[in-house]
């Protein structure tokens, strides 16, 4: 089963806006990944912040953790079309990654 | 293309009968796993490689599914006697050597399609 919830479950704007993603997660992690997924690319990783770290950027993403609420954030600035797909919060284990359920953004033009 | 890369990208099958899935890695890569991805949902940890090493399996892999990576390049993932139940999304991953700067971040396939009648 899914060890990490994601918040909302579907987030509809427009291009231009911001979209925040949020991800909760049960156990410790040594790090915290985002992935991507849409039909034409498949699950792409966009980002890794460990543990240590609170906030990381790249690009028009912004990450954050805060290890003592178990929970993370994924800031899409300045969002376009291309952006519309399923983003993914996964926690890395001995390796494997344990995803959550995700969250499906639709940025309309 | 360099990417990981998954055979056959679709497959159907009836009730019963056994298929297998072909994964190639990326070739420096010495990680290899398997998820799968209902729809909806996220993807779920199968089994992974270290080099031909099966290290870990997930209690979702029940003994009608079998992996293998026989010379530490390509796997193969079979399922026999398949059921409905089995109608997902399989997703093969590689990472490259642990110590690297990137070695949490997994490259992804573009996944095997199988429905099952």
């Amino acid at each position: 089963s899914q060890q990490g919830e994601e918040d909302p479950q579907a987030l509809s704007i427009q291009e231009g806006e911001n979209a925040t993603m949020n991800c909760s997660y049960k156990t410790s992690i040594n790090n915290l990944q985002w992935y991507r997924q849409n039909s034409g690319r498949g699950l792409v990783h966009l980002i890794l912040i460990r543990s240590n770290e609170r906030e990381k950027h790249s690009g028009r993403l912004r990450v954050t953790l805060d290890t003592s609420k178990k929970s993370s954030s994924l800031l899409i600035t300045a969002s376009r079309a291309a952006d519309t797909a399923s983003y993914f919060c996964a926690r890395s284990n001995t390796g494997k990654l344990i995803f959550g359920q995700g969250t499906t953004l639709q940025v309309k033009p | 293309d360099t990417g990981v890369s998954q055979d056959p990208r679709h497959k159907i099958t009836k009730r019963g009968q056994n298929v297998t899935f072909r994964c190639d890695p990326i070739s420096e890569h010495n990680r290899l796993y398997w998820y799968r991805q209902t729809l909806g949902q996220g993807p779920e940890f199968l089994t992974y490689f270290q080099n031909e090493a099966q290290l870990e399996k997930s209690r979702l892999l029940s003994d009608r599914f079998s992996a293998e990576r026989p010379k530490g390049s390509f796997s193969t993932l079979e399922i026999q006697r398949t059921e409905q139940g089995d109608s997902a999304m399989y997703l093969c991953a590689s990472s490259p050597h642990p110590g690297l700067k990137s070695y949490n971040e997994q490259f992804f396939g573009p996944g095997t399609r199988l429905t099952v009648l």
